[in-house]
């Protein structure tokens, strides 16, 4: 059973740049979850996946935006950076919504200069 | 507004004594309570868990206590061991599952 991998591992981009980050969820899950932790913080739900739908969204502006796949992978788009986006960006894959029983990747760094 | 509040960014302990981490949470309508575990470059791993129908959830060396009335969650670890030094953030669930985090707390067991 293969876990929750994510890439890039980690990303410099110049502010207004656009960026895609990608995540495979582990083997039989159909529900994807993005988060941003930015430094000393916790992390910050973004928005879920669940069979290929946006299901439910935190508070980021319309700008990340999100898209998951017929095989559950997902991907989330920034665009127009800003230097406050850079943050580790953690994807989580669950079965059906179960989000309390997500399993989470290593996490993309991104720092944006 | 925080609403899974984690007041201690850090934390020693030594080796073999028990660690605390404490959690204190303001939106009554959370009904299920997790700890994750983060080492540096790793994604957070799941801990342990409560439900708001419990007061004590225990697994190995790790138990979680919940007061409902204080709003208030602590883990305890014994004894500590080297392995344990890592970020541990709480989290909160209720209703539409999704999580909510508190900034974690760096535990350091020192030798």
């Amino acid at each position: 059973e293969t876990g929750v991998t994510q890439s890039p591992t980690h990303l410099i981009k110049t502010r207004g740049q656009q960026v895609t980050l990608r995540c495979s969820s582990q083997s039989g899950h159909n529900t994807v979850s993005w988060y941003q932790q930015a430094l000393g913080q916790g992390p910050q739900f973004i928005f879920q996946y669940y069979r290929e739908e946006e299901n439910g969204r935190g508070n980021f502006p319309p700008r990340f935006s999100g898209l998951q796949f017929p095989n559950y992978s997902s991907e989330l788009n920034v665009n127009a950076l800003e230097l406050d986006d850079s943050a580790l960006y953690l994807c989580a894959s669950s079965r059906d919504n179960r989000e309390t029983e997500a399993f989470f990747g290593q996490g993309t760094r991104l720092t944006v200069v | 507004d925080q609403q899974v509040k984690q007041n201690s960014p850090s934390l020693s302990v030594q080796e073999g004594r028990i660690s605390i981490l404490n959690c204190d949470y303001t939106n009554s309508m959370f009904d299920y309570f997790l700890w994750y575990k983060k080492y540096p470059a790793e994604g957070p791993t799941f801990l342990i868990s409560i439900s708001s129908i419990k007061d004590k959830n225990e697994d190995g060396r790790f138990t979680v206590f919940l007061n409902k009335s204080a709003k208030h969650l602590s883990l305890h670890i014994v004894p500590s061991q080297p392995g344990d030094s890592a970020v541990y953030f709480c989290a909160a669930s209720g209703g539409d599952d999704k999580i909510i985090f508190g900034k974690g707390t760096r535990l350091h067991i020192l030798p």
